[in-house]
């Protein structure tokens, strides 16, 4: 069964660094077809991409938070680890990972994690 | 910066057709997809590569992208429909998704 789970902390402070992981089990980040994603949603607002990964190490984030992200990850550990700095209330999401899929040179999220909220509040 | 546009809501009868759209500059140049998202959930991929269908969704959901304009029709709409529908885009190396749709069946 294939699975993605976040985890990190519920809470931070304004100014604070994020760091989450998503473990991924029943594929292996060294799969050449798959890469990792991190997404987040606000309470009840949209889906905001934020960054990827693939397995050649390739990565790419949001042009608005580039400056703020850092993904990486361990394939033995089967992680997919996301920093985010200078953490802001405005940055209270749920923070989603979710698995990249391509199919004849086509990508999309086909499985998502369940998501872990994070609040930042002093 | 790349930007995909939704109707904020869209509402459809049960058993009628619901038709959601997503528009974007030269949207019919790059993939589309579409993802479902029931309060508390996580999304769900319910139709990528512009039509196609993953495993286990219902043939009622199908899609299309021509112009600038990707649209996602649900056929039959059933109360379990009922939920916040996104579109998604490739820009590049980058994502951009759309703002949501929100479909109430009534």
């Amino acid at each position: 069964q294939v699975t993605l789970k976040e985890s990190g902390p519920v809470l931070v402070k304004p100014t604070e660094t994020l760091t989450l992981t998503c473990t991924v089990s029943g594929f292996s980040l060294s799969n050449t077809k798959m890469g990792v994603s991190w997404i987040r949603q606000p309470p009840g607002k949209a889906l905001e991409w934020l960054a990827h990964i693939f397995s050649n190490d390739e990565k790419s984030y949001s042009t608005s938070l580039k400056t703020r992200l850092t993904i990486s990850k361990d394939t033995s550990k089967s992680q997919v680890v996301l920093t985010m700095t200078n953490m802001d209330p405005v940055d209270t999401a749920t923070y989603y990972c979710a698995r990249i899929h391509t199919v004849d040179g086509v990508w999309y999220f086909d499985l998502w994690g369940r998501g872990t909220l994070v609040t930042v509040s002093s | 910066s790349y930007e995909l546009t939704q109707p904020p809501s869209v509402s459809v009868s049960p058993g009628q057709t619901a038709s959601i759209t997503c528009s974007g500059d030269k949207l019919g140049n790059k993939y589309a997809c579409w993802y479902q998202q029931k309060p508390g959930q996580s999304p769900v991929l319910v139709i990528y590569q512009d039509t196609k269908r993953p495993s286990g969704i219902p043939e009622r959901f199908s899609g299309s992208n021509s112009g600038n304009t990707a649209t996602l029709t649900i056929s039959g709409t059933q109360a379990m429909d009922e939920a916040d529908y996104y579109c998604q885009a490739w820009d590049s190396t980058t994502v951009v998704f759309g703002g949501g749709t929100k479909l109430t069946v009534l």
